[in-house]
């Protein structure tokens, strides 16, 4: 069974930059049949899907935060990471990475989540 | 583009059957067979339960079954057990490159 694990900082302040990063084991990233995703679950509220990528490198975001994501992977080390810029209170939540066969394919595996607060 | 709709609670008795409903557009859910529904304990992590509007994963029991019809999925849990006490999110490829999910539903049993 594939392991995610989700690392980064729990606290970040207004208008800096959140960064996370999800270390895949018992497998490997550099799978052609694989999509890395990054989804969200602020206090009180439902799932919202940040965005994905291949380990080749290709990437699709949210478009409602499009100009605030940048996902990358790191095929040596078998991870892929999050950048969200410029945040905000409204950007705390429980941070998830997950794997999908495709963009279109259901997330079959999950990390354990990371809360990542925003205050000053 | 919106979160897809669904009810915030849904309640029922053990033994019995509840369905979960989750509406959104011709260019989401009635566009696409990419519906997928997840369960989720408190302080767990997202559970796939059905995929592609009515598949099941192996593991998942055959107490959970999905349909859709038109722009509303839905997710059926038969013969309801205390186990079965979760959250449970919907989504849906939505074109473009695009994935979104759904409010969620709190189910009490």
């Amino acid at each position: 069974q594939l392991q995610l694990q989700e690392s980064g900082p729990g606290l970040v302040k207004p208008s800096e930059t959140l960064s996370l990063t999800c270390t895949v084991s018992t497998g490997s990233i550099k799978s052609s049949d694989s999509n890395w995703g990054w989804i969200r679950r602020p206090p009180g509220k439902g799932l919202e899907w940040i965005g994905s990528i291949y380990y080749s490198g290709t990437t699709f975001y949210n478009p409602s935060l499009k100009t605030r994501v940048t996902i990358s992977v790191d095929t040596s080390k078998d991870q892929f990471s999050l950048n969200l810029s410029s945040v905000t209170a409204a950007d705390t939540a429980m941070y998830y990475c997950a794997r999908s066969s495709t963009l279109l394919g259901h997330l079959d595996n999950w990390g354990q989540g990371t809360l990542v607060t925003v205050s000053s | 583009q919106s979160a897809l709709t669904q009810p915030p609670s849904a309640s029922g008795s053990p033994g019995q059957s509840v369905t979960i409903s989750c509406t959104g557009t011709s260019s989401d859910v009635g566009g696409y067979n990419y519906v997928s529904w997840y369960q989720q304990h408190p302080g767990k992590a997202p559970k796939v339960m059905i995929y592609e509007v009515s598949k099941r994963p192996s593991g998942v029991s055959k107490r959970f079954s999905g349909s859709k019809s038109g722009n509303t999925a839905s997710l059926t849990v038969s013969g309801l057990q205390a186990e079965d006490e979760a959250d449970y999110y919907c989504s849906s490829y939505a074109g473009s490159n695009n994935v979104i999910f759904g409010g969620g539903t709190k189910l009490t049993v």
